[in-house]
């Protein structure tokens, strides 16, 4: 079956620190990526979407500027979060769609990245 | 507006037991419905989806859904539940007639399978 694969899976650093999540797709090509922030019990926040080789689609309320997301090829797409503070401490999860990027197609997801920011 | 509901924080079952998980759904079309399963600190599991056709869908791990689009439900179903079962699960939705591909989660409930 289609496998992504994040990278770390637990972050630990100092406030003001810039951290990068990797997150590949290991066996297809992923032509959309999303990546996710996830509270503790709660769903799946979508911080943004990014289609191989165009800027990313950043949902309203996400910085930008704070986030910063790169989809150079059809298997990495890497979130970085720049500057961190204890405020963005949570769960990032990243998904991946291939065959071509139809909308009925399901979305495979790593394993997730906690970020703790002291 | 799109959306989806799970109308359960948590479902308990005892082990043998027939499950059911709750999903609702309100979209502007036809929709792509999908599960997926979450465990402590991993990220989401695609278990089935709903396209078209067959109303019963069959998944992964013995898990099944059944579409009713009158009722504008998509529950999650098991015959016999496993203690390994235990997990969050999460009903999505994407509007195929949309402007956007993005899905849409529900809150998530809590599978708990009592030995």
């Amino acid at each position: 079956g289609a496998v992504v694969s994040q990278h770390p899976s637990w972050v630990i650093c100092k406030s003001g620190t810039s951290v990068k999540i990797e997150c590949r797709s290991l066996d297809f090509q992923a032509t959309t990526m999303f990546w996710y922030r996830q509270f503790p019990k709660q769903s799946l926040m979508l911080m943004a979407t990014s289609n191989e080789g165009s800027k990313a689609t950043y949902e309203q309320g996400v910085e930008k500027d704070k986030f910063l997301i790169n989809h150079a090829s059809l298997t990495l797409s890497t979130l970085t979060v720049t500057s961190a503070h204890p405020e963005d401490s949570s769960f990032y999860i990243c998904s991946a769609r291939g065959e071509g990027g139809y909308s009925n197609q399901p979305q495979h997801f790593g394993d997730g990245t906690r970020l703790s920011i002291l | 507006a799109q959306s989806v509901a799970q109308p359960e924080d948590q479902v308990n079952v005892a082990e043998g037991n027939p499950l059911t998980v709750k999903c609702t759904y309100s979209v502007s079309g036809n929709p792509y419905l999908f599960w997926y399963v979450q465990y402590p600190n991993r990220g989401l599991q695609f278990l089935l989806k709903y396209i078209t056709g067959d109303n019963l869908v069959k998944g992964s791990y013995g898990f099944e859904a059944e579409f009713n689009k009158s009722q504008t439900s998509f529950h999650l179903k098991k015959p016999s539940a496993l203690v390994s079962d235990s997990a969050l699960y999460f009903c999505a939705v994407r509007d195929r007639g949309g402007a956007t591909n993005k899905l849409i989660f529900g809150t998530g409930t809590l599978l708990a399978v009592q030995p």
